[in-house]
């Protein structure tokens, strides 16, 4: 059972643009809800988290946006640049259990 | 801190043959995880440890596959005999405490042919 579902699977936007990925989760133990990012031939990065007593987060270009009550999570970049063509994950965590990761989404972002 | 270190960052091996991967994780940090990297798959985790001792192996994939920690600085994830189909891309991963983000290491590309 897929404990976290993310899309879409890839994504391309153009230089400017908004960039949106969406999770959504069963379990409502979880308790941290992180996304990661990934380069080619890097390990996943932590690029920005929440945990669910906020609706929203934001650091810099990069927003998360957490729905409670719909169990769904979102990462938005805004003015969206080519070097943050990357792989995206989001994943969840609880004190209970260990991080699990979405399948990832890649992202292009076209000059 | 250097961050979570792997080696070797790429490893090409026969099939059948042992196959070590080494890890060392942040100072301080308590949790080491390995994790497991592929297409079909996605990012699986396959055994975790705290404070050395390991908690929870059930994703390791066979007994072809073990992990040990001597001491809170060193792992190992060994691969014995290998198999084409172990060809993936293993990270190791620290965190202090178990409700936090976890830093990765750069990974172990391994390829077995």
């Amino acid at each position: 059972q897929q404990q976290v579902k993310q899309s879409p699977q890839s994504l391309i936007v153009q230089k400017g643009g908004i960039s949106i990925i969406n999770c959504a989760y069963e379990n409502t133990a979880f308790d941290y809800f992180p996304w990661y990012q990934q380069f080619p031939g890097k390990g996943p990065a932590l690029l920005i988290a929440i945990r669910p007593d906020v609706s929203e987060k934001k650091e810099g270009r990069f927003t998360i946006s957490f729905n409670k009550s719909a169990k769904q999570f979102s990462l938005h970049i805004m003015d969206s640049q080519p070097g943050d063509s990357a792989t995206y994950f989001c994943a969840v965590l609880s004190g209970y259990s260990t991080l699990t990761f979405g399948k990832g989404t890649m992202l292009l972002v076209s000059p | 801190d250097a961050g979570v270190i792997q080696s070797p960052r790429h490893e090409v091996t026969e099939m059948g043959q042992e196959v070590t991967l080494r890890c060392k994780p942040i100072s301080g940090h308590d949790y080491l995880f390995w994790y497991r990297q592929t297409m079909m798959r996605g990012l699986e985790l396959l055994i975790y440890f705290n404070n050395n001792v390991p908690i929870d192996d059930s994703g390791m994939p066979e007994d072809r596959f073990s992990a040990k920690m001597p001491n809170a600085s060193f792992s190992t994830l060994k691969i014995q005999p290998s198999e084409p189909r172990d060809s993936a891309v293993y990270f190791c991963a620290s965190s202090l405490g178990q409700i936090d983000g976890y830093t990765f290491g750069s990974g172990t590309r391994l390829t077995v042919v």
